[in-house]
């Protein structure tokens, strides 16, 4: 089955430390993998996406993600958190037509 | 300009209740999509239509009944409102039937409470 895995439910981090946020999915022979944020009481907005090519992809607010085939992985990171990145994270993978999400990762960052 | 736009943003009702909550995107997509989000912040999709035709109906009951009167418009209709219902519902949209550029683009969500 197709699916997408988030294992922290929640990570905490103090204000300007590095984190990593991991995600695991299912493999197949053609998928497409994204990172979404959500703020409090707002929608979701893309973060980063692979699609094909280089494995290390960068998006926005200094976050980038990793494409690791082997280890069926793509993790997010950033080098410096700010107070401004508490929020919900989704990994997403697109199988084709099924657009699976993972059950997201609470980021707080702390003073 | 608000790219996915949904009415209303709240939406407090009693059990048994009838409610619609609209969705219109202006990006150009074909693809539209109704998402529920629940309490865990679990994102699960409900429906994907594309130029207007049903391509994704997951399990989900028969009161809920999407319709798109043309590309840009996806709305839900949600008949004999039961308190499970109470969630938050995204609109979304895509270039294409996602796995193209597979990028979604969603709505600020409908808060749905079922008292």
């Amino acid at each position: 089955a197709q699916s997408v895995t988030q294992l922290d439910s929640q990570v905490p981090v103090f204000e300007e430390a590095p984190v990593e946020l991991r995600c695991n999915y299912s493999s197949s022979v053609s998928v497409y993998l994204f990172w979404y944020v959500q703020y409090p009481n707002q929608g979701l907005q893309l973060l980063l996406k692979y699609l094909s090519g280089s494995t290390l992809v960068k998006g926005i607010n200094g976050f980038e993600a990793e494409f690791n085939k082997s280890q069926t992985s793509f993790h997010l990171r950033k080098p410096s958190v700010h107070i401004s990145d508490t929020a919900e994270y989704f990994c997403a993978g697109n199988y084709g037509q099924n657009f699976v999400f993972g059950p997201g990762t609470r980021l707080s960052v702390l003073p | 300009d608000t790219a996915v736009s949904q009415t209303p943003k709240y939406l407090v009702t009693q059990m048994g209740n009838d409610k619609s909550i609209k969705c219109e995107q202006n990006l150009g997509h074909d693809t539209m999509y109704w998402y529920k989000q629940d309490s865990k912040k679990f994102l699960k999709i409900m429906f994907s239509y594309n130029n207007k035709e049903l391509i994704i109906n997951e399990t989900v009951p028969n009161r809920f009944s999407p319709k798109s009167p043309d590309k840009a418009h996806l709305n839900l209709h949600i008949n004999s409102l039961e308190l499970g219902d109470s969630a938050v519902y995204f609109c979304a949209s895509s270039l294409g039937q996602g796995w193209t550029t597979g990028e979604l683009f969603f709505g600020e969500g409908s808060r749905l409470t079922v008292l």
